[in-house]
């Protein structure tokens, strides 16, 4: 089945921290990614769509100068949180998008716990 | 606007059977998705939906219709390890998933 890698797992840090989560399609081209964030308790938040070889769209109130996001290659998309707070500490999950036929479309990584202290 | 419905929370007993229903209403449509979610844990896929009809996967069964814009996840001989969240999501022509806030299930011994 279609596999989704995303490192690291987990990141503490401190306030000021540029912090960059990768998320890799092991298994197959993804052109399409897409990038949540999910606060304790709430449901997963769109951040971003993340598209091989263009510039990333963002979801509204989403700082696109924080969290820059590169989609350099068909496997492989980044997202940094520059210069992160105290409030960016979440769990942020990639996803890929896996087109053709047969079988679900989205493939989740396992997430990036992040803490800013 | 995009719009996804479930229940909160719901409560069921070890060994018993548990429906939890989602409503959608969004732009486009190319299919449901339930997940499982365990707490400070990614979504784990559990069913995709994209034609009417019931899709059954061991314990666990879902069901689709596109014109009542309704879904169900049917979870049969409930265990313990099966408390968790479980999220309703739909991904709208865009290709974007719109995500419901989730159904945390308990399961009381």
């Amino acid at each position: 089945g279609a596999v989704v890698s995303q490192h690291p797992s987990r990141v503490i840090c401190k306030s000021g921290t540029s912090v960059k989560i990768e998320c890799r399609s092991l298994d197959f081209q993804a052109t399409t990614m897409f990038w949540y964030r999910q606060f304790p308790k709430q449901s997963l938040m769109l951040m971003a769509t993340s598209n091989e070889g263009s510039k990333a769209t963002y979801e509204q109130g989403v700082e696109k100068d924080k969290f820059l996001i590169n989609h350099a290659s068909l496997t492989l998309s980044t997202l940094t949180v520059t210069s992160a707070h105290p409030e960016d500490s979440s769990f942020y999950i990639c996803s890929a998008l896996k087109t053709g036929r047969g079988g679900q479309p989205q493939h989740f990584g396992d997430g990036t716990r992040l803490s800013i202290l | 606007g995009q719009n996804i419905d479930q229940p909160t929370e719901m409560t069921a007993t070890e060994g018993a059977i548990v429906q939890i229903n989602c409503t959608y209403q969004t732009s486009g449509f190319n299919g449901l998705f339930w997940y499982q979610q365990h707490a400070g844990e990614a979504p784990t896929f559990l069913s995709y939906n994209v034609l009417d009809g019931l899709e059954e996967k061991g314990r666990f069964s879902s069901f689709l219709s596109r014109s009542k814009g309704y879904s169900y996840l049917l979870l049969k001989e409930l265990q313990m390890k099966d408390s968790a969240s479980y999220l309703c999501a739909v991904m709208d022509s865009n290709y974007q998933l719109i995500w419901g806030a989730g159904t945390k299930l308990i399961i009381k011994p």
